[in-house]
């Protein structure tokens, strides 16, 4: 059973508009969330986290929001470049849990198009 | 936040032969994990590997399959064991980094391995 989702295996945006990526959770002991980056050939790069305790994180052009009453998540890139172009992990913890096992989704592949 | 070496970056290896793979990290960390992303599914946890005592492993996975070694706190290695055609996967190993709000977990680029 799938833990995190993200539900649109693809994304394609114009350079310079917005790109919304989206993630959703089912385990309501989910209290810290990440976004990673990932260009083929190599490893995912951490982009950007947030903890339950926020609704909004903000890291240059990455925007992270987090809606729990949803199970919701999202992540905004203001403005896409096409650099951006790469496939994007949504991930999950629960930091109380004595693990630290990242549970991630399937990810969604954003295409920025120049 | 830390720099992950990792190699091999990518094998072909018949069935039935064991791949070790090693991740050095440019500082000392004291958790390493171990992951592994079969094609069109996700990042999965294998174990964590502990300094100085044995790996933790996830449910699914067990140490005669992937033993993991931790001899110091720069780095580890884990082998795929015995090897099958359903091993075909890329493997990650990756750290604890950063600090606060933007706590993370940074990745070494993943040995990507094809059992024939």
């Amino acid at each position: 059973d799938q833990q995190v989702k993200q539900n649109s295996p693809s994304l394609s945006v114009q350079e310079g508009r917005i790109s919304i990526l989206n993630c959703d959770y089912t385990n309501s002991m989910f209290d810290y969330f990440l976004w990673y980056k990932k260009y083929p050939a190599e490893g995912p790069t951490f982009l950007i986290s947030i903890s339950s305790i926020k609704d909004k994180n903000e890291d240059g052009r990455f925007t992270v929001f987090l809606n729990k009453s949803a199970k919701h998540l999202s992540l905004h890139i203001v403005p896409s470049q096409p650099g951006d172009s790469a496939v994007y992990f949504c991930a999950a913890l629960e930091t109380g849990a004595g693990s630290y096992q990242l549970t991630f989704g399937k990810g969604t592949k954003l295409s920025v198009i120049p | 936040s830390a720099v992950i070496s990792q190699k091999p970056s990518r094998d072909i290896c018949q069935r039935g032969t064991s791949l070790t793979i090693q991740c050095q990290v440019d500082s000392q960390v004291t958790m390493m994990f171990w992951y592994r992303q079969q094609p069109g599914q996700s990042l999965t946890l294998i174990a964590t590997a502990n300094q100085g005592s044995e790996a933790t492993y996830e449910s699914g996975f067990v140490i005669d399959k992937f033993p993991i070694s931790r001899p110091n706190l720069t780095f580890s290695t884990l082998t795929v064991s015995n090897m099958s055609p359903e091993d075909s996967s890329i493997y990650l190993c990756s750290v604890g980094a950063g600090q606060g709000i933007n706590y993370g977990y940074t990745f070494g680029s993943g040995t990507r391995l094809t059992v024939v």
